[in-house]
């Protein structure tokens, strides 16, 4: 079965600066990983996902997000954090072997943006 | 477009009653989830179906039940509320194959007191 580990509960940034959320995921075989983004009250909104190919993968909002088979990660990175960019943002893995398997998806980092 | 719609946004409840919150989709997919929110622990996965007429537990199904009678939506019931059961609670959908993702409803916040 597959899993994902966010080390980071909450991350406070300053406006304008760069940001990189963690993601490690547990899986025998290449995943698809997806990146989703929470806002107060709100439901869960896909930023991008991975399922081959090219290695880096764009999003909605400026976001983009590496995959790196040799260290089990998906880090979400943005390079200039506006302060509607405040949220919570979830890594999501899904079985690539068994396509019924629902998303497994992490504990979730809040983000913080300060002026 | 609506997307994946729930009903109700909100409900308090008193411990023993029960209710049922409704998910529904409009984009003809095949999976259906039901997921719970609680601070600090992520979302976790309560049952899900892969198709109409089809249920399965997931990580935390004690207390709750479900149906897929109609393709198009999936009934989350509660028999007999408890405190524990105080949370968010959040519809998914999703087209066959591992390679797609999950469309989220705006999530239902449920207080059992």
């Amino acid at each position: 079965a597959q899993s994902v580990t966010q080390p980071d509960i909450h991350i406070t940034v300053s406006e304008g600066a760069s940001l990189e959320l963690r993601c490690n995921y547990s899986y025998g075989a290449t995943p698809y990983l997806f990146w989703y983004v929470q806002s107060p009250g709100q439901g869960l909104q896909l930023l991008l996902k991975y399922f081959s190919g090219d290695t880096l993968v764009q999003g909605i909002k400026g976001f983009e997000a590496e995959f790196k088979r040799s260290q089990s990660s998906f880090n979400l990175r943005k390079p200039s954090v506006h302060w509607s960019d405040a949220a919570e943002y979830f890594c999501a893995v899904g079985a690539r072997r068994s396509g019924n398997t629902p998303l497994v998806f992490g504990k979730g980092t809040r983000l913080s943006v300060i002026a | 477009n609506a997307g994946v719609t729930q009903t109700p946004k909100f409900r308090v409840l008193k411990t023993g009653q029960s209710m049922t919150l409704l998910c529904a989709q409009d984009m003809n997919h095949e999976y259906m989830y039901w997921y719970r929110q609680d601070p600090g622990m992520g979302l976790r996965l309560i049952h899900y179906s892969v198709g109409e007429g089809t249920t399965a537990k997931g990580e935390v199904p004690d207390g709750y039940n479900v149906s897929r009678l109609k393709k198009q939506n999936f009934l989350l019931g509660l028999e007999s509320a408890a405190p524990s059961q105080t949370s968010v609670y959040f519809c998914a959908s999703r087209p066959t194959g591992g390679n797609t993702e999950a469309f989220f409803g705006q999530g239902t916040r449920l207080t059992v007191v």
